[in-house]
């Protein structure tokens, strides 16, 4: 069974910009969360998706938002981009079924921000 | 408030030998999960091993396992016969149920020697 796929794998902004970062998670699970992991404040918890609705939300400005679609892939977008968002993105999928809820990572997104 | 924490920073440990990464949690929730994750250099999280509260026996998956001391809040990762490949950032987490986030440790780089 394929693992969770993250593209693109790097990728450079300058100040301002906006980006997307997809994500596609392992067949048959329904959850999506993504992680912010900075060297400074380590991972950090953005947000979750489930059926295509937002079920949890982290600490981050608005400038942060995502969604899912039917076939459970997600997209986080990214406005207004600032230095301090360079960092690797990480996104998880989980199969959301009795008390194990393991989340599997996909092997991120590096974003530099210039 | 939920934490994760994790008090060594670095560690060096000869091949072969076994190595205990601490791992301390802090939450009044009855119900939680306890894991841990490898991350290489190359950024992608690789989940190692699961424990839920309620669990009787110590969760073990090949080389490793989870000393899970609940009274004292304590969920250790014990790698048997360390390896090269061992080499990575190790991170403690958990969650408080199947709908909540995964809170981080700060993590611990180990280095194998060989």
């Amino acid at each position: 069974k394929a693992g969770v796929t993250q593209t693109p794998r790097y990728l450079i902004k300058t100040r301002g910009q906006q980006v997307t970062l997809s994500c596609s998670p392992i067949s048959g699970h329904r959850s999506v969360s993504w992680y912010q992991q900075t060297p400074g404040q380590g991972l950090q918890f953005l947000f979750e998706y489930f059926s295509e609705t937002q079920r949890n939300k982290g600490n981050f400005p608005g400038r942060f938002s995502g969604r899912q679609f039917s076939n459970s892939r997600s997209e986080m977008n990214v406005s207004t981009l600032e230095l301090g968002d360079s960092a690797l993105y990480l996104c998880a999928s989980s199969l959301v079924q009795g008390r194990t809820d393991t989340q599997y990572f996909g092997p991120g997104t590096r974003l530099t921000v210039l | 408030a939920q934490k994760i924490t994790q008090t060594q920073p670095g560690m060096f440990v000869q091949e072969k030998e076994a190595v205990t990464l601490d791992c301390t949690y802090d939450t009044s929730d009855p119900s939680y999960g306890l894991f841990w994750y490898k991350q290489p250099s190359s950024g992608e999280m690789i989940f190692l091993i699961y424990q839920g509260s309620y669990d009787q026996q110590n969760a073990t998956e090949g080389r490793y396992s989870l000393n899970f001391q609940k009274a004292r809040k304590s969920a250790n990762l014990v790698i048997s016969a360390s390896q090269l490949g061992d080499s990575a950032m190790y991170f403690c987490a958990m969650t408080l149920n199947r709908d909540d986030k995964i809170i981080f440790g700060k993590g611990t780089r180990l280095h194998i020697l060989p």
